[in-house]
């Protein structure tokens, strides 16, 4: 089975500083891997996903993720972060032979402060 | 504009009372999905959907009821609530990603906040 361990529930960080959300996951067989935001009241937006090739993937607003087949992880990073970054952000993965099925992790609650 | 919607948005009941969430995608997908959201445990997977009358259990499928008798609505029913079933419920729908299986975007709707009293 597979399973996302998001360790903080919560980072608290000011305006214009960078920030790292961690996520490891556990899985016997290989995985996409995802991450989705949810701003205040909304759903989930999908952020942006590694499926293959180069580790190092972007999002349009400036986050990136790397997947680190290694150590199991797919940390999500931002150098600089702005006041309309606060949101929960969720880290997925799903089996490649069943990727209809989406694990998420526990969520971890960025709170950008000015 | 692309979406999924979700009625409705907000629900207070009593234990007991028959309900339904209805879910409504107009993007042609054909996988749908069913999610609640609960402090700590992040998103888990009550029933989902890979077309019409094609339906299956999650992770925690236990007191909900789904049908797919359209492509485009997902309905799910809670057919005798109990307050462990309160909880901020999502549904979701996306397509197949051209030869990576269903790795497209999940498309989200706003949520359902339901409480059993």
């Amino acid at each position: 089975a597979q399973s996302v361990t998001q360790l903080d529930s919560q980072v608290p960080v000011f305006e214009e500083a960078p920030v790292e959300l961690r996520c490891n996951y556990s899985s016997s067989v290989s995985v996409y891997l995802f991450w989705y935001v949810q701003y205040p009241n909304q759903g989930l937006q999908l952020l942006l996903k590694y499926l293959s090739g180069s580790t190092l993937v972007e999002s349009i607003n400036g986050f990136e993720a790397e997947f680190n087949k290694s150590q199991t992880s797919f940390h999500l990073r931002k150098p600089s972060v702005h006041i309309s970054d606060t949101a929960e952000y969720f880290c997925a993965v799903s089996r490649m032979d069943s990727s209809y099925k989406l694990i998420f992790g526990s969520g971890t609650r960025l709170l950008v402060r000015p | 504009e692309a979406q999924v919607t979700q009625n409705p948005r907000y629900l207070i009941t009593v234990t007991g009372k028959k309900l339904t969430v209805t879910c409504s995608q107009n993007m042609n997908h054909e996988y749908m999905s069913w999610y609640r959201q609960d402090p700590g445990l992040g998103l888990r997977q009550i029933y989902y959907s890979m077309n019409v009358e094609v339906t299956d259990k999650g992770d925690v499928p236990e007191g909900y009821k789904v049908s797919r008798k359209e492509k485009r609505n997902f309905p799910l029913i809670l057919e005798s609530p109990s307050p462990n079933q309160t909880s901020l419920y999502f549904c979701a729908s996306s397509s197949r990603g051209g030869g990576k299986g269903y790795t497209d975007t999940q498309y989200f709707g706003p949520g359902t906040r339901l409480t059993v009293l």
